[in-house]
C-alpha cells in the first residue's frame, strides 16, 4: 500500500499569502493518477487537481499542481477568504488506492 | 449537471450488513464514459477507498474490505447500491457515492491510455455502527 504524507499537519497564513502543500508518497505513483482536494467543514471533498497538475473544472487559476514520482506540491498563490479549509492528496494508481491525511490551511 | 444522493440507514448494529444506495441524476450510470463508486470518511482513519464500479458491472475492491463488500448496479433506476457484511465499529463512518471520469493520452506505441479521476461527489451520509 502507498502512503502518502502530508506536511504541514497545519499552515497558518493570511490572507493573501502565498500556501505551499507538500504531499510525500512511500513508493512512486504515476503521476497522471495523482490529485488533491478542498474540504470544508461539513461538506464533501471538492476536486482541485487531477493529473497531479490539470486545474478541474470551475478551479481558479491561483491554485496549481505540481510533481511527480515521490514529491507532489499544491501551491494556491494568493489566498483568499475560501481557501481555508482542509487539503488532501490522493493516489488512484495503485490499488489500494489512498489519501494523505490531510493539511489545514488556517488563518493566522 | 450531475448530481449524486446517498441514502440508508443511519445506524447498523455490530455483525449486520450496511447497505446504501446512490441516486444518479442529470445523467445515466451506464454511461461508458464514467466510473462509479464509493469513499468513506472516519474521525480514525480519515479518507478511504471503499470500491469501484463500470456500466459493465466490474468491480474493483479495497482489499481490506473485498470479502465484507458488494458494490451492484441498478440500471433500471440510475442507481448504484453497497453492501458490507458483517460490520463493526471500525466501518462508522461517512459514506460518500463519487463519480469518476477520464482523461486520456496516448503512449509512444500510439496506445490510449485512460485515467479516472474522482469528480464529482455526494453529500455523504453518516453511518454509525453500534448496539
Amino acid at each position: 500500500e502507498i502512503v502518502l504524507t502530508q506536511s504541514p499537519g497545519t499552515l497558518s497564513l493570511s490572507p493573501g499569502e502565498r500556501a505551499t502543500l507538500s504531499c510525500r508518497a512511500s513508493q512512486s505513483v504515476n503521476s497522471r493518477l495523482f490529485a488533491w482536494y478542498q474540504q470544508k467543514p461539513g461538506q464533501a471533498p471538492r476536486l482541485l487537481i487531477y493529473g497531479a497538475s490539470s486545474r478541474a473544472t470551475g478551479i481558479p487559476d491561483r491554485f496549481s499542481g505540481s510533481g511527480s514520482g515521490t514529491d507532489f506540491t499544491l501551491t494556491i498563490s494568493r489566498l483568499e477568504p475560501g481557501d481555508f479549509a482542509v487539503y488532501y492528496c490522493h493516489q488512484y494508481g495503485s490499488s489500494p488506492e489512498t489519501f494523505g491525511q490531510g493539511t489545514k490551511v488556517e488563518i493566522k | 449537471q450531475f448530481h449524486l444522493e446517498e441514502s440508508g440507514p443511519g445506524l447498523v448494529k455490530p455483525s449486520e450488513t450496511l447497505s446504501l444506495t446512490c441516486t444518479v441524476s442529470g445523467g445515466s450510470i451506464t454511461s461508458e464514459s464514467c466510473y462509479w463508486g464509493w469513499i468513506r470518511q472516519s474521525p480514525g482513519k480519515g479518507l478511504e477507498w471503499v470500491g469501484t464500479i463500470y456500466y459493465s458491472g466490474t468491480t474493483y475492491y479495497n482489499p481490506s474490505l473485498k470479502s465484507r463488500l458488494t458494490i451492484s448496479l441498478d440500471t433500471s433506476n440510475n442507481q448504484f447500491s453497497l453492501r458490507l457484511n458483517s460490520v463493526t465499529a471500525a466501518d462508522t463512518a461517512v459514506y460518500y457515492c463519487v463519480r469518476r471520469t477520464p482523461e486520456s493520452d496516448y503512449d509512444n506505441s500510439g496506445y490510449r491510455n485512460y485515467y479516472y479521476h474522482v469528480d464529482v461527489w455526494g453529500k455523504g451520509t453518516s453511518v454509525i455502527v453500534s448496539s
